[in-house]
């Protein structure tokens, strides 16, 4: 079974300041990897994929991730943060399947920036 | 592109009530599209696989009596809660996977959100 662990709750980080939001993964083969945002009282943003090819992924907003196969993570960066990325980041490991299966997502870590 | 619409977005009901809630993929087609549930500072609880022209698939002990999902195009899905409850209070939340077109066929795009507070 496919699981995902993202250990940090709660991370509070300067306005300008380097972001990296760990997650984890468990399953058995190479899977696809996805983060997405959600804000308060909405649905959940994609901000980037991994499926295949080069590991470090350039996705929307500014943010990267790494897929590190010998560690099973996929964690997410962005090298300075603005006040708008406050929020909830969710980490999914999905099967690579070729076609479309479930994805199972991380508990979250909720984002806050200080000026 | 990829615009997924959830309506509505707040809804209070009195205990006892049903309350429908639909999901549209607004420029995409999609076969599956999926309905999940999300408590206070928790994840996604995926309730159900919603699969057009066809029967939902309900996750482990997801009530499908009292989740009836419906799929009647390649663009709707709507959930009714029947008899709702104060415990059916929660966010509920839809994700639409296209079946089609340009857009990637195995990434979920997801709707606003609906907050059901059942009195």
């Amino acid at each position: 079974a496919q699981s995902v662990t993202q250990p940090d709750i709660h991370i509070t980080v300067s306005e300008g300041a380097s972001l990296e939001l760990r997650c984890n993964y468990s399953y058995g083969a190479t899977p696809y990897l996805f983060w997405y945002v959600q804000s308060p009282g909405q649905g959940l943003q994609l901000l980037l994929k991994y499926f295949s090819g080069d590991t470090l992924v350039q996705g929307i907003k500014g943010f990267e991730a790494e897929f590190k196969r010998s560690q099973s993570s996929f964690n997410l960066r962005k090298p300075s943060v603005h006040w708008s990325d406050a929020a909830e980041y969710f980490c999914a490991v999905g099967p690579n399947s070729g076609g479309y299966q479930k994805v199972t997502f991380g508990i979250g870590t909720k984002l806050q920036v200080i000026p | 592109g990829a615009v997924v619409s959830q309506h509505p977005s707040r809804v209070i009901c009195k205990s006892g009530t049903s309350v429908k809630i639909e999901c549209r993929s607004l420029d995409f087609q999609a076969t599956t599209m999926f309905w999940y549930r999300q408590f206070p500072k928790q994840s996604l609880m995926l309730m159900a696989t919603s699969n057009e022209g066809s029967k939902a698939t309900y996750e482990q002990g997801v009530e499908k009596d009292k989740f009836l999902i419906n799929h009647a195009s390649l663009t709707l899905s709507t959930l009714t809660v029947t008899s709702a409850h104060p415990e059916d209070s929660s966010f509920y939340i839809c994700s639409a996977v296209p079946s089609g077109g340009i857009l990637a066929k195995n990434i979920q795009y997801f709707g606003a959100g609906t907050r059901l507070s059942v009195l």
